[in-house]
């Protein structure tokens, strides 16, 4: 079946320690996405990727980095800058990443939750 | 800019009806809904494009205003599966930006 797959599903990290979250889909999906969760907060935009090689920051991008070597993988990588890490971070996919994307339905990974000690 | 959700969260009884609300400060393309159960990931509801849309999932429907930039999701006949945090997602006139998510509203529907 054709999904997102998301690891590790709970992450432990030391104050100062940059961590990276895995997103994969074989949907064949042009665009990723990546969220960050808080309750009550709903779902804010990290970065988000509409072609390989190529993404843009939402809002929230700082102390995150990201790269799309492949169409497949969109990794997150939470750095020690960010100052309050901890949250649950969800990865998205949509058909395509230009053009009416707001038009396109996201299709969501089952989350990373990381707790900063 | 993030969408307003009202209310911010709503108790039922099975069989009951609800509305939740969306409303954006700015001219839009599209609204989304979603719905996500407690520690699960959001699932797709149904996406509406033109202004007064209807458009329906189940006992699930939703309009779309464009011209109040509002959108709203009606619940009927509520039952127990229709529990967990709906979320609007709206993007703006232009067609060509992300999704902005409201901070959800949480439904819970009880025996």
């Amino acid at each position: 079946d054709g999904g997102i797959t998301q690891s590790p599903k709970y992450l432990f990290r030391k104050e100062g320690q940059n961590v990276t979250l895995s997103c994969e889909q074989n949907l064949n999906h042009d665009a990723m996405y990546w969220y960050r969760q808080d309750p009550g907060q709903g779902l804010r935009l990290i970065y988000y990727s509409q072609i390989v090689n190529d993404f843009q920051k939402g809002d929230i991008a700082e102390g995150y980095s990201v790269s799309r070597e492949k169409k497949e993988s969109f990794p997150l990588t939470v750095t020690s800058a960010q100052k309050n890490p901890t949250a649950f971070y969800l990865c998205a996919s949509s058909v395509a990443g230009t053009g009416a994307a707001g038009a396109n339905v996201l299709t969501f990974g089952a989350g990373s939750r990381l707790t900063v000690l | 800019q993030q969408p307003v959700q009202s209310p911010q969260a709503v108790i039922l009884r099975e069989g009951e009806d609800a509305v939740i609300n969306c409303s954006s400060s700015k001219a839009l393309y599209s609204v989304h809904w979603y719905r996500q159960k407690h520690g699960e990931a959001p699932v797709f509801l149904m996406i509406l494009l033109k202004g007064g849309e209807q458009k329906g999932h189940e006992k699930i429907s939703a309009s779309f205003n464009e011209k109040k930039q509002q959108s709203s999701l009606y619940l009927t006949a509520s039952q127990l599966s229709y529990s967990g945090t709906y979320f609007c997602g709206t993007a703006p006139q232009g067609g060509s930006e992300k999704l902005v998510f409201g901070k959800g509203t949480k439904l819970t529907v009880n025996p």
